[in-house]
């Protein structure tokens, strides 16, 4: 079975980047088919994508967020990660990994648990 | 950039009830699109994939349907277990955003 962990600091200064790790057990990542993402939610609000990896690489970022996100993978560690960077208290939120099934047309149908991300000094 | 509408915001319905959720995308995705059921303090669970295949495991008294800019999710009879917030989600164009969720509460 497909597990996702989220893993990074829970507390980051604004102006600073906020990092973090998503490690997939149970499969992996080195596949053509899968898609991982990153996806977040503020306190009482909604869920809001944050942006995705796919296959050697390839990302796709919330346009909102575009200028200051940044995916990447390390096939070596089953690993993908997050940096945000020039965070301010608005970043604060818990921060979700996922991944789909075999294609994107799945959906995301395996999600870490969540990391709380605070943004303050 | 494309934008997804769910309505109602909230929802108030009793046990048994029938009750249908509404996610509309500002241009058209095929059928592209997914739903979630969130309860608090938990990660979301895909219910729906491709607007209308239901996962393993998710009751058949959930479904979904539509196409191209008007989708919904149903849910044929409400149990105790599905008061919680629902999410559509689009996978179209490499821009898999969220519509804002649609609460939906014990009457």
């Amino acid at each position: 079975q497909l597990q996702l962990q989220e893993s990074g600091p829970g507390l980051v200064k604004p102006s600073e980047t906020l990092s973090l790790t998503c490690t997939v057990s149970g499969g992996s990542i080195s596949s053509s088919s899968w898609y991982g993402g990153w996806i977040r939610q503020p306190p009482g609000k909604g869920l809001e994508w944050v942006g995705t990896i796919y296959y050697i690489g390839n990302t796709y970022y919330n346009p909102s967020l575009k200028s200051r996100v940044t995916i990447s993978e390390d096939t070596s560690k089953n690993q993908f990660s997050l940096r945000l960077s020039s965070v301010t208290a608005a970043d604060t939120a818990v921060y979700y990994c996922a991944r789909t099934g075999p294609g994107i047309l799945t959906g995301f149908g395996y999600w870490g648990q969540g990391s709380l991300v605070t943004v303050s000094s | 950039d494309i934008q997804l509408t769910q309505s109602p915001s909230f929802l108030s319905a009793s046990v048994g009830d029938r009750v249908t959720i509404t996610c509309r995308a500002s241009q058209g995705i095929n059928y592209y699109l997914a739903w979630y059921q969130q309860k608090p303090g938990k990660a979301p669970k895909l219910l729906i994939s491709a607007a209308s295949t239901l996962q393993s495991g998710v009751p058949s008294r959930f479904s979904g349907s539509g196409s191209g800019t008007e989708f919904s999710l149903t849910i044929s009879s409400l149990q105790p277990e599905d008061f919680a917030t629902y999410y559509c989600q689009q996978l179209n164009s490499y821009s898999y955003i969220f519509g804002q969720g649609t609460k939906l509460e014990i009457k």
